[in-house]
């Protein structure tokens, strides 16, 4: 069965600096997809980026990206010139590509954003 | 509307009582999801309904777990016999296609306390 392990409970930054979330996730499949997913106080999960095994490039979106590790399994997310607004719980999640469309979820990282 | 709403936000049952969640995806997604977020944990996959095909009802966690989707459009979620054990948030999503990239979009769940 597929894994997502985020080691780190809590993590804190100070406004305008760059922080790193840890994902490492458990597969024996090559076609799979990762997501990070950002859940503010209002509960709402927003993606914030995803990933496609196939792809050796690591996704970017704006202030976001990812260092995807396939051989390693893991899959950071990188937070460049935080805000206070990034403050949340972050998710990593993993899908296999195939006819399997669940998400499976790491237990998140509780970001804080320090002015 | 927009995007996936839910309702109610929150709900406090006592204990034995049934309850009942419901979940409108965005309009012209075929395919819709439950998850379980209890504290400290993980998004928790509990069903999933595509188009008219018969839901994967794989993650309930016992029998007191029900969810219908009517019309391929909304979708209700009953808990007969509630116990403190099934407090959480309860979060629903939905995708365009149901195909393997497809993005989830959640709504903003419905915290459910069981007193």
């Amino acid at each position: 069965a597929q894994t997502v392990t985020q080691s780190q409970p809590e993590m804190s930054v100070q406004e305008a600096e760059t922080v790193t979330l840890s994902c490492t996730y458990d597969t024996s499949e090559s076609d799979y997809y990762l997501f990070w997913y950002k859940q503010p106080p209002s509960r709402q999960m927003i993606l914030v980026i995803r990933q496609e095994a196939y792809k050796q490039q690591n996704a970017t979106e704006n202030r976001f990206s990812v260092n995807f590790q396939k051989a390693a399994k893991s899959f950071s997310l990188k937070i460049s010139d935080s805000q206070l607004g990034d403050a949340a719980m972050y998710f990593c999640a993993y899908k296999w590509g195939g006819s399997n469309y669940k998400l499976t979820f790491g237990k998140g990282t509780l970001l804080t954003v320090n002015p | 509307g927009a995007g996936v709403s839910q309702s109610p936000s929150n709900k406090v049952t006592e204990k034995g009582k049934d309850v009942e969640l419901r979940c409108d995806p965005i309009s012209g997604h075929t395919a819709l999801y439950w998850y379980r977020q209890s504290l400290g944990q993980g998004l928790e996959f509990l069903i999933y309904f595509q188009g008219n095909s018969a839901p994967d009802k794989s993650g309930l966690p016992s029998d007191r777990f029900s969810a219908e989707r009517t019309g391929g459009s909304v979708s209700t979620l009953t808990i007969q016999r509630t116990q403190q054990e099934d407090s959480a948030v309860y979060l629903c999503a939905s995708i365009l296609g149901g195909g393997s990239t497809d993005t989830q979009y959640f709504g903003p769940g419905t915290r459910l306390t069981v007193l």
